[in-house]
C-alpha cells in the first residue's frame, strides 16, 4: 500500500534562517507532487506541484522554493524565512485526477 | 472571485440534526470534485468523491450540479464526532492538482 511520510512534525525557526522540509512517498511510481500551506484559521494555499522528476510549477511568488531530486521525493526550501512563513504546511500525492492523500503536515512557527 | 467558494461557517447543530454544506466553483471544465475532513490541527482526509450522479456513503450524500456549478455535502444522524473542518476541492486540469475552499467549520453539540 502506498504512504506519505513528512517531517518533521513541528518546526520554530528564527526569522532569516533556512528551511528544507522533506516529503517521500512509498508504494507508488511517478506521482503527481504538492506543497501546501494552510495559515492558522484559513484554507490551504498551493504552493508548489510537480507532475516528475525535475518538474517544478510554482503556485504563487514567494520567500519558498521546491525540488524534487528523486521520483517519490519532495523538498520544499527556504534560504530566509519570514515571519509570514508561518504556517502547517502539508505535503499530498495522487495520480493522475483522483483525490489526495496528504501527509501529517509540519507545523511551522517563525520567531 | 475565488476559484472555490464555501461558507466558512461555523455551523451549530445537535446530535441527530440533518445538515448540508454547499462549494460553488468556477472552473466549469473542472471533472473532479472532493469533499474533505480535517480535524483540528491535522492534516485533511478524504471523505468523499463526488460524481455527476450523487454518491452516499452511510449517513454522507455528496451531489453535484453542473449547472449552477456547485457540489454539495448532506449529513443525515449527526453524531459528535462529525464536528470538523469540511474542505471542499476542485480538479484544476490533467496536472491532477485540487484547489480548496476555505473549509466549513461543523460543531455538533450534545
Amino acid at each position: 500500500s502506498q504512504t506519505i511520510h513528512q517531517w518533521p512534525a513541528t518546526l520554530v525557526q528564527p526569522v532569516g534562517s533556512p528551511l528544507s522540509l522533506e516529503c517521500t512517498v512509498e508504494g507508488t511510481s511517478n506521482p503527481n507532487l504538492y506543497w501546501y500551506r494552510q495559515a492558522a484559521g484559513r484554507g490551504l494555499q498551493l504552493l508548489f506541484y510537480s507532475v516528475g522528476i525535475g518538474q517544478i510549477s510554482s503556485e504563487v511568488p514567494q520567500n519558498l522554493s521546491a525540488s524534487r531530486p528523486q521520483d517519490r521525493q519532495f523538498i520544499l526550501s527556504s534560504k530566509k524565512l519570514l515571519l509570514s512563513d508561518s504556517g502547517f504546511y502539508l505535503c499530498a500525492w495522487n495520480m493522475e485526477d483522483d483525490g489526495y492523500t496528504f501527509g501529517s503536515g509540519t507545523r511551522l512557527t517563525v520567531v | 472571485r475565488k476559484e472555490v467558494e464555501q461558507d466558512p461557517g461555523p455551523f451549530n447543530v445537535p446530535e441527530g440534526a440533518t445538515v448540508a454544506f454547499n462549494c460553488t466553483y468556477s472552473n466549469s471544465a473542472s471533472q473532479s470534485f472532493f469533499w474533505y475532513r480535517q480535524d483540528c490541527r491535522k492534516e485533511p482526509k478524504l471523505l468523499m468523491s463526488v460524481y455527476s450522479s450523487g454518491n452516499e456513503d452511510g449517513r454522507f450524500t455528496a451531489q453535484l450540479n453542473r449547472a449552477s456549478q456547485y457540489i454539495s455535502l448532506l449529513i443525515r444522524d449527526s453524531k459528535l464526532s462529525d464536528s470538523a473542518t469540511y474542505l471542499c476541492g476542485q480538479g484544476s486540469g490533467n496536472t491532477g492538482k485540487l484547489i480548496f475552499g476555505q473549509g466549513t467549520t461543523l460543531q455538533v453539540k450534545p
